[in-house]
C-alpha cells in the first residue's frame, strides 16, 4: 500500500517569512495529492490539491509543487501570518473522482511567531 | 448546508462498554469515510462507503469495530467492547468528488 512521509514534524517561522513542508510517497500509481490544514481542536480542511498532470499550483500565498519522478511534493506558504499556525497534513491517493483512499502523512506543526 | 454532522462530540466510557458514533454526511455526497486520529498513528482511514455500500474496510483495526450505513443520510461506527487503546478522535468525512469534507469529530475516551 501507499506510504507517505512528511518533514519536518515541527516548523517555527517568523511572521512574514516563508514556510516549506515536504512529503514523499511510495506508490507510483498515486496521482492526487491534497494538503489539509487542521487548527487546534478543529477538523482537517482542504487548502489546496494537485494532480500529477501538473507540476505546480498556486492559490494566493499557498503553492504546491510535485515531482512525480522523484515521488515528492511540497507545500509552500509565503508571507506567513499568525493565522497560518496549525498542523498541516499531506496525503496521496489514486484519483478515482470520488472515493479517494487517502494515505496521510504524519503532519507538520507550523508555528508563526510575531 | 450544515456540513458533516457527528454525534456525540465527546464520549467518555469505561472499558468493556459498547460505543456508537454517529455521522450524517453532506446531502448529495455519495462517499462516506471514517477516520481515526491519534498522536501516535496520525490520521488513519478505517472504512469507506459508496452509495451506502462498504467499499474498503481494510483499515478497521479488529473485529471489535464495525460500521454501517443504512441509508444515504446516516452512518454509525460501533466499538464493542471498547478498550483504552481505542481512545482517539474519530472523524467522519463525505465527498462527491475528490475533496473530502470532514465533520467536527468525536473525542472518545475509554477509561
Amino acid at each position: 500500500g501507499e506510504n507517505v512521509e512528511q518533514h519536518p514534524s515541527t516548523l517555527s517561522v517568523q511572521e512574514g517569512d516563508s514556510a516549506v513542508i515536504k512529503c514523499t510517497y511510495s506508490d507510483s500509481a498515486s496521482n492526487y495529492f491534497p494538503w489539509y490544514k487542521q487548527e487546534l481542536g478543529k477538523r482537517p480542511q482542504l487548502i489546496i490539491d494537485i494532480r500529477s498532470n501538473v507540476g505546480e499550483k498556486k492559490d494566493q500565498r499557498i503553492a504546491v509543487t510535485l515531482n512525480k519522478t522523484a515521488k515528492h511534493f511540497s507545500l509552500h506558504i509565503t508571507e506567513t501570518q499568525p493565522e497560518d499556525s496549525a498542523v498541516y497534513f499531506c496525503a496521496a491517493s489514486m484519483d478515482t473522482g470520488g472515493g479517494n483512499k487517502l494515505t496521510f502523512g504524519t503532519g507538520t506543526q507550523l508555528k508563526v511567531e510575531l | 448546508d450544515a456540513g458533516v454532522i457527528q454525534s456525540p462530540r465527546h464520549e467518555v466510557t469505561e472499558m468493556g462498554q459498547e460505543v456508537t458514533l454517529r455521522c450524517k454526511p453532506i446531502s448529495g455526497h455519495d462517499y462516506l469515510f471514517w477516520y481515526r486520529q491519534t498522536m501516535m498513528r496520525g490520521l488513519e482511514l478505517l472504512i469507506y462507503f459508496n452509495n451506502n455500500v462498504p467499499i474498503d474496510d481494510s483499515g478497521m483495526p479488529e473485529d471489535r469495530f464495525s460500521a454501517k450505513m443504512p441509508n444515504a443520510s446516516f452512518s454509525t461506527l460501533k466499538i464493542q467492547p471498547s478498550e483504552p487503546r481505542d481512545s482517539a478522535v474519530y472523524f467522519c468525512a463525505s465527498s462527491l468528488s475528490a475533496e473530502q469534507f470532514f465533520g467536527p469529530g468525536t473525542r472518545l475516551t475509554v477509561l
